[in-house]
């Protein structure tokens, strides 16, 4: 079975929609963050980063939003897709340290 | 795919019985970590290398060991395996220290009877 939670936050976006799933991290003092897409019984896979003096990247139909006043990452997906469907969780890291702080996650469901 | 193996994928155990987990990477990355991943937890830090012989300590480094004699392997050693050491276990590497990016590896689902 799924390795990454039994009880995640679990988003339904309709194929084709746009999803937004969201994180707030722990420490003010992180300066870099990673979303990660884990699909069941993979690894988990980088999808984009953003470091903390930017707050908008964009990818191929993926965008991150960084709101460091209030300690939240957003990750938008456009057109959603049925590949799409997935665990999504954030890590944040702080200069000078090898430690990363990951996320529980949230479980990303495409319905066709 | 950054190029990471683990092995084995899957193993069943007994408690008390040793267990060694190989990580093994085709990259030439300098820092490899291992993580585990367990319901209602994010990733976990159990130990990570910073070099050939050069290993530290993570947030849940009791009950396990690890060895790095080669750049490209990284084991992980759990000296006498309990039930609570049942998780799937990740390892991961990154090139330039903490502050970049992890590329993780396929996961190695341990049980513990």
């Amino acid at each position: 079975g799924e390795s990454v939670g039994l009880h995640l936050p679990t988003l339904s976006v309709q194929e084709g929609d746009n999803s937004i799933i969201n994180c707030a991290y722990s420490n003010s003092a992180s300066d870099y963050f990673i979303w990660y897409k884990q699909e069941s019984g993979k690894g988990p896979q980088f999808i984009i980063d953003i470091r903390s003096n930017m707050d908008k990247r964009q990818g191929q139909r993926v965008t991150v939003l960084l709101n460091k006043t209030v300690k939240h990452l957003s990750l938008q997906i456009a057109a959603t897709q049925p590949g799409d469907s997935a665990v999504y969780f954030c890590a944040e890291n702080s200069a000078g340290t090898y430690k990363y702080i990951f996320g529980t996650g949230t479980r990303l469901k495409v319905l066709a | 795919d950054a190029g990471i193996t683990q092995s084995p994928r899957h193993k069943v155990t007994e408690t008390g019985t040793p267990v060694t987990l190989r990580c093994h990477q085709t990259e030439n990355h300098r820092y490899m970590y291992w993580y585990r991943q367990d319901p209602g937890h994010g990733l976990r830090l159990i130990h990570y290398s910073y070099g050939v012989k050069d290993t530290d300590k993570g947030e849940v480094s009791d009950g396990y060991s690890v060895s790095r004699s080669k750049t490209e392997d990284f084991l992980l050693t759990l000296e006498s395996a309990t039930s609570s050491q049942t998780s799937v276990y990740f390892c991961a590497i990154s090139d330039v220290d903490g502050t970049d990016t992890q590329y993780f590896g396929p996961g190695t689902r341990l049980t513990v009877l």
